[in-house]
């Protein structure tokens, strides 16, 4: 089956440095890529929608100063949190759904445990 | 408002059991269901979709069924199995567009 991996699994990191998440499709071409945060005990909440090629779509209330999205290629997609407080302390989620495929299956990343110190 | 419930409170039942987990939106008109298991510090993996036009689709041991009056879809797995113990989540796919809303999710326990 369709794999998705995210890098890295788990970050540390200061008030006020950034920090880059990869999320990467492994045997398919995608397209599109989504973006996910989930606190502990809740929902995962919908970021934005990264487009290969085109700039990320976002979700309302959802800073895109803050959280840069990158798609440059069929298979990568990263997120940066950019100068990152403890309130960005969070589960962060990817997903993927095939290129071309007229399936409704969206593949999931691991998630990346970030945590702002 | 928009809304979409799960039972909080984990649901406790015997091996062998049929669990049936819930999922009552309010204010949304989906086009498809989807529901999703999400073991602890893992992302969520897909088990099946339902159509709006769909009242109930099979898979293995698993069973959902999606009324749109009542606005709720009904998930369930028989002969459950210790393995079965995660949290299970429910997402509304609105359009074309394949953004997802997930609920809370609801943490089953199958006890052995």
């Amino acid at each position: 089956g369709a794999v998705v991996s995210q890098h890295p699994s788990r970050v540390i990191c200061k008030s006020g440095t950034s920090v880059k998440i990869e999320c990467r499709s492994l045997d398919f071409q995608a397209t599109t890529m989504f973006w996910y945060r989930q606190f502990p005990k809740q929902s995962l909440m919908l970021m934005a929608t990264s487009n290969e090629g085109s700039k990320a779509t976002y979700e309302q209330g959802v800073e895109k100063d803050k959280f840069l999205i990158n798609h440059a290629s069929l298979t990568l997609s990263t997120l940066t949190v950019t100068s990152a407080h403890p309130e960005d302390s969070s589960f962060y989620i990817c997903s993927a759904r095939e290129s071309g495929f007229g399936g409704d299956e969206q593949f999931f990343g691991p998630g990346t445990r970030l945590t702002v110190l | 408002s928009q809304k979409i419930e799960q039972n909080s409170e984990a649901l406790n039942i015997q091996e062998g059991k049929t669990a049936t987990l819930t999922c009552n939106y309010t204010n949304y008109s989906p086009a498809y269901l989807q529901w999703y298991r999400q073991d602890p510090g893992r992302g969520p993996v897909f088990l099946l979709l339902i159509r709006e036009n769909e009242k109930e689709k099979r898979k293995e041991r698993l069973k959902v069924t999606f009324d749109t009056t009542l606005k709720q879809s009904l998930f369930h797995i028989t002969a459950s199995q210790p393995a079965d113990s995660a949290t299970y989540l429910c997402a509304l796919r609105m359009d074309s567009s394949y953004k997802l809303i997930f609920g809370s999710g609801t943490r089953l326990l199958v006890r052995p």
